[in-house]
Order: C-alpha cells, then sequence, then structure tokens
C-alpha cells in the first residue's frame, strides 16, 4: 500500500530564506509523486509532479523538487522565499487500482513567511 | 484553470438532514473525485467516478453516496448528516490515468459543510 508522510505541521521561515518541506513516502510500485499548494480558502494547485523522467523537478513559481529512490523522499525547496508562498502544501503518492489511480495525500504542511 | 465548480460553496444544515453536493466539470474529463479535507488528516477519499454510472468507494465512504449521470456532474449525498461530517469537500477531476499517461487531478474551489 502506498503512504505519504509530511513531516513537520508548521514550518516559518523569513522572506528571502531557502524552503524544505519535508515528504516521505512509501510505495511497493515506482511512484508517482505530486506537490499541491492551497491558499486560503481555496482549492488544491498543482505546484510539480514526479512521473520517473528526471529525478530534480522543476515547478511554478520558483519551486523544485528532488526524488531519491535510496531515501524514499521527494522534499519540496525553493532557495529563497516570497510572503506570496506563505500557504499549505500537500505531497501526494499516487495509487494504482485497477479501475483508476488514487491520490494518497500526506496531513499538509503549513508555511509561514516572515518578513 | 479547469471548469470545476461546486455548489453550494456554503451550507449548514442540522443532524438528520439529507445534503447533497454537485460537482460541475466542462472538461468532459472522465474520471471525477469526491473528498474530504479535515485539520490533521490532509485530504482523504471519499467516492471517485471512473465513467458515468461507475463509481467506487474511498478510504472514508461510509455516510455517503454518490451518483455520476451526466459525464458533467458528479453529486455527493450524505443521507443523514452527523456533525463528524463537518468538513470542507472537494471535487477533482482527470483525464487520463497516470499509468497510460501523466495527468495529474485538478480540484474545485470546494464546498464548507456545517452540519449542527
Amino acid at each position: 500500500a502506498q503512504s505519504v508522510t509530511q513531516l513537520g505541521s508548521h514550518v516559518s521561515v523569513s522572506e528571502g530564506a531557502l524552503v524544505l518541506l519535508r515528504c516521505n513516502y512509501s510505495s511497493s510500485v515506482p511512484p508517482y509523486l505530486f506537490w499541491y499548494v492551497q491558499y486560503p480558502n481555496q482549492g488544491l494547485q498543482l505546484l510539480l509532479k514526479y512521473t520517473s523522467a528526471a529525478t530534480l523537478v522543476k515547478g511554478i513559481n520558483g519551486f523544485e523538487a528532488e526524488f531519491k529512490k535510496s531515501e524514499t523522499s521527494f522534499h519540496l525547496t525553493k532557495p529563497s522565499a516570497h510572503m506570496s508562498d506563505a500557504a499549505e502544501y500537500f505531497c501526494a503518492v499516487s495509487a494504482l487500482s485497477y479501475n483508476t489511480d488514487k491520490l494518497i495525500f500526506g496531513t499538509g504542511t503549513r508555511l509561514q513567511v516572515f518578513p | 484553470d479547469a471548469g470545476i465548480t461546486q455548489s453550494p460553496r456554503h451550507k449548514v444544515t442540522e443532524t438528520g438532514t439529507p445534503v447533497t453536493l454537485r460537482c460541475h466539470q466542462t472538461e468532459n474529463h472522465r474520471y471525477m473525485y469526491w473528498y474530504r479535507q479535515d485539520p490533521g488528516h490532509g485530504l482523504r477519499l471519499i467516492h471517485y467516478s471512473y465513467g458515468v454510472k461507475d463509481t467506487d468507494k474511498g478510504e472514508v465512504s461510509d455516510g455517503y453516496s454518490v451518483s455520476r449521470s451526466k459525464t458533467e456532474d458528479f453529486l455527493l449525498t450524505l443521507e443523514s448528516a452527523t456533525s463528524s461530517q463537518t468538513s470542507v469537500y472537494f471535487c477533482a477531476i482527470s483525464e487520463t490515468r497516470l499509468a497510460g499517461g501523466f495527468d495529474e487531478q485538478f480540484f474545485g474551489p470546494g464546498t464548507r459543510l456545517t452540519v449542527l
């Protein structure tokens, strides 16, 4: 069975500082991995996805994530935080089934950015 | 943005009453999903549909039913609402299966449901 663990329900950084949001996965098959962002009172928006083409994945808004099979990790990073990055971030892993592909979500990490 | 609307956006109801939430898409995507979002739990799949009249249960399906009579509409029904079903409900859509492509799920704006 597939699962996702996000370490740290809250992360606080200063504007301009490195953002690092951690995600570890468990999967019995080669996984597809996703990072979604949720701004207040909105739905989820895809940041980036890993589909085995390249281990370093670049997404929108300057975010990127690196797939490390040996560590079963898919951490999200951004070199310099901006105030507008304040949001909740969800890591998700695909769970293949016979009639569709489900997503298993982590519990989320709320990012606060201080001026 | 993917054309997904949810109605109503907010609803307050009383325990024991039936509630129906609607998800409408204009993308003609095959797959549709209903999730609930609760603090500390992330998003959990309630039910999903892989075609018209084809639905299946997710991980938290007890107390919920769904119907899909048209490609564009996916209804979530709480037959007899309970306070534990107070949550934010999200609809999502996708086109291709991950194994056959690289599609992701697109999410609607959500419905905030309060059961008193």
